[in-house]
Parts: structure tokens; sequence; C-alpha cells
């Protein structure tokens, strides 16, 4: 089955214990991309990826990274994760950026106490 | 910023169609409209998309005005089930412009 999956579907932690949210697509697509999403802001793009080992900022990167080293994983990674960084997080994935449907992986729900 | 504007809320019965509209008075000759939806925070899914031709999936229809300025997306037979939030987005081919950007959507409830 054609998916996008994330690990883990919930997480509380501790500001500055740094963590990683993982995603993988097993679509063979080229592009991937992490979304936070708030109440009343709506989802917004972290970081993006073009391909292996081309990564971008988005609209909100501070105080993440990520990284593709494989085509079929992009992990988002908190530094020392802060409690503005709570929030629930997607990642998408598509075979093209421009007009191709992207796929959203079923979230993440992060709190940093 | 989204290039889309939408009611905040709208109901239909069920067995109904839904009729969800979406301005976007701004939208460029290469800009494409796609709708997504987003079921109780689970990750958005795509439903459809259109140039300037009306287009029909299995899900729903979309039916762009000939000016492109707005568009419907037409959910021939609401269940419960469609219940969820509905964004309307334009989006162009390459750059930053292929972005796809959420506004707030619009909240279709559909009731028994």
């Amino acid at each position: 089955e054609a998916q996008v999956t994330q690990n883990p579907r919930y997480l509380i932690t501790v500001t500055g214990k740094k963590l990683t949210v993982t995603c993988s697509q097993n679509m063979n697509h080229e592009y991937m991309s992490w979304y936070r999403q708030d109440p009343g802001l709506g989802l917004r793009q972290i970081y993006y990826s073009m391909n292996v080992e081309v990564t971008d900022k988005g609209d909100v990167p501070e105080g993440y990274k990520v990284s593709r080293k494989e085509k079929r994983n992009f992990p988002l990674i908190l530094e020392s994760p802060s409690p503005n960084q709570t929030s629930l997080y997607f990642c998408a994935s598509s075979k093209l950026p421009s007009t191709d449907t992207q796929y959203f992986g079923p979230g993440t729900r992060l709190t940093v106490l | 910023d989204a290039k889309t504007t939408q009611p905040t809320s709208m109901d239909c019965a069920e067995g109904r169609a839904a009729n969800l509209p979406c301005n976007h008075s701004t939208i460029s000759g290469n800009e494409y409209v796609y709708w997504y939806r987003q079921i109780h925070s689970q990750g958005p899914q795509y439903i459809i998309h259109g140039l300037k031709n009306n287009e029909t999936n299995e899900m729903a229809s979309l039916i762009i005005t000939e000016d492109r300025k707005s568009s419907t997306l037409i959910l021939p037979h609401a269940t419960l089930r469609d219940t969820a939030v509905y964004y309307c987005i334009v989006r162009g081919l390459t750059g930053a412009n292929s972005k796809l950007t959420f506004g707030k959507g619009i909240t279709l409830s559909v009731r028994p």
C-alpha cells in the first residue's frame, strides 16, 4: 500500500532534549516536506527536499533541521526543543513538487514541556 | 499569504450535494486550483485540482468560472464521513509558487 509513515505518532518531551521524528514514503517520490499545524495558523511548511541531499527552508524553519540521505526518508530533527514547538507535525511527499498530488502522513503530535 | 478566500463554515444534510465556494480573484494564468480536506487532525487528503476546465473524479467535481476568479467544489452526495475542513489552494507550476499554502479552509458539517 502506498503510504507516508511517521514515527512516533505522539511524543511528550522536555525542553532541550534532542528528538527526531522520522518520515518514510514507499512511493519513490522525489519531493518531501514537513509542515506544522497550530490552531488559528493553519499548516505551515517547515522544510522541504527536492531530492536526495537537496533540502531547503520553508516558511518556519527556525529550531528545526532535516536531512535527506536516502530518497525514502526525511527525518525532522529538533536539536533543542522548546515549548513553542508544541504542535501537530505532518510529513508529505510527491513525485514532483509542482502539479503532482502531495500525500500526507498521519501526523505526529508533539508536546514540549 | 493564502491566495484564496473561503467562508468559515457551512453545513448540509446527509445525502444532499455540498457546494463549497472559493474565491481566488488574483489567480494567474498558469496557476491551478487545488482542493484538499482534513478530517479531524488526520493528514490532509487530496481531492481534486483543475486549471480552467471543470473536473470530476470519484470523490468530487470542481467547477471553475470562466474568468477563473472563483470555483466550487461539489460533493454530490455528502455523507457523515465528509465532515472535515476543506482547503482551496491556488498553486503554480514552478519555484516558490508551486508550494502548497494552506489557508484556514471551510469547515463542512454534514448533519444526519
